[in-house]
């Protein structure tokens, strides 16, 4: 079993809809709780980043993390074809290294 | 604007010579950087995890002598790919981190293709 789980997708939503991303983790000493999105050929750009529980708001983008079960999630509002990429969920203990999911390919139809 | 800059974006180069990447924390100073590898469709393959003034630490299965990373100060590392093979191949991708806690960030990727 992977330490990050997060379904590939790929997420189709109409323009303006709510994108819902989420990942599972299993490694309890995860403090740091960050999301990216990835255009293709491109590196990761930060969108989120979270330490512990809680909720975390910046625009269009809703971060929450849940600690207790072990669970996080991104949500996208007023959903826009330009946000058509792959997001990666990532995580880390003490210490820098990150733990990324798979990543989940989001599609916006216009 | 990028806060972590690599270059080139791409570089083709021959069978059996060697290739540099830098990348460069522009806004802060970074005491950890990280060198990645993606292959299409997949995540975030970490190599190796340097720290400004010593030996970058290898991840299982990353040849150490192929893969050359040197962190010589707090705002640049370079990945050096000795005796390049068409397996090398990839997108490399470093981050940076002004320490523990602080957000890490990403460089924009760097296309390898060796023919």
């Amino acid at each position: 079993q992977k330490e990050v789980e997060q379904d590939p997708g790929p997420l189709s939503v109409p323009e303006g809809a709510i994108v819902s991303l989420n990942c599972t983790y299993s490694n309890s000493a995860f403090q740091y709780f960050m999301w990216y999105r990835q255009y293709s050929r491109k590196g990761p750009e930060l969108l989120m980043y979270t330490y512990s529980s809680g909720n975390k708001e910046d625009g269009r983008f809703t971060a929450q993390v849940d600690k207790s079960s072990k669970y996080i999630s991104l949500f996208i509002r007023d959903s826009q074809p330009s946000d058509s990429a792959t997001y990666l969920c990532a995580m880390k203990a003490a210490g820098n290294k990150l733990t990324f999911g798979g990543g989940t390919r989001v599609l916006v139809k216009p | 604007g990028a806060v972590v800059s690599q270059h080139p974006s791409w570089v083709i180069c021959k069978s059996g010579t060697s290739v540099k990447i830098e990348c460069r924390s522009l806004d802060f100073q970074a005491t950890t950087m990280f060198w990645y590898r993606q292959f299409p469709k997949q995540s975030l393959m970490l190599m190796a995890t340097s720290n400004e003034g010593s030996k970058a630490t290898y991840e299982q299965g990353v040849e150490k002598d192929k893969f050359l990373i040197n962190h010589a100060s707090l705002t640049l590392s370079t990945l050096t790919v000795t005796s390049a093979h068409p397996e090398d191949s990839s997108f490399y991708i470093c981050s940076a981190s002004a320490g523990e806690g602080n957000t890490i960030y990403f460089g924009e990727g760097s296309w390898l293709t060796v023919v």
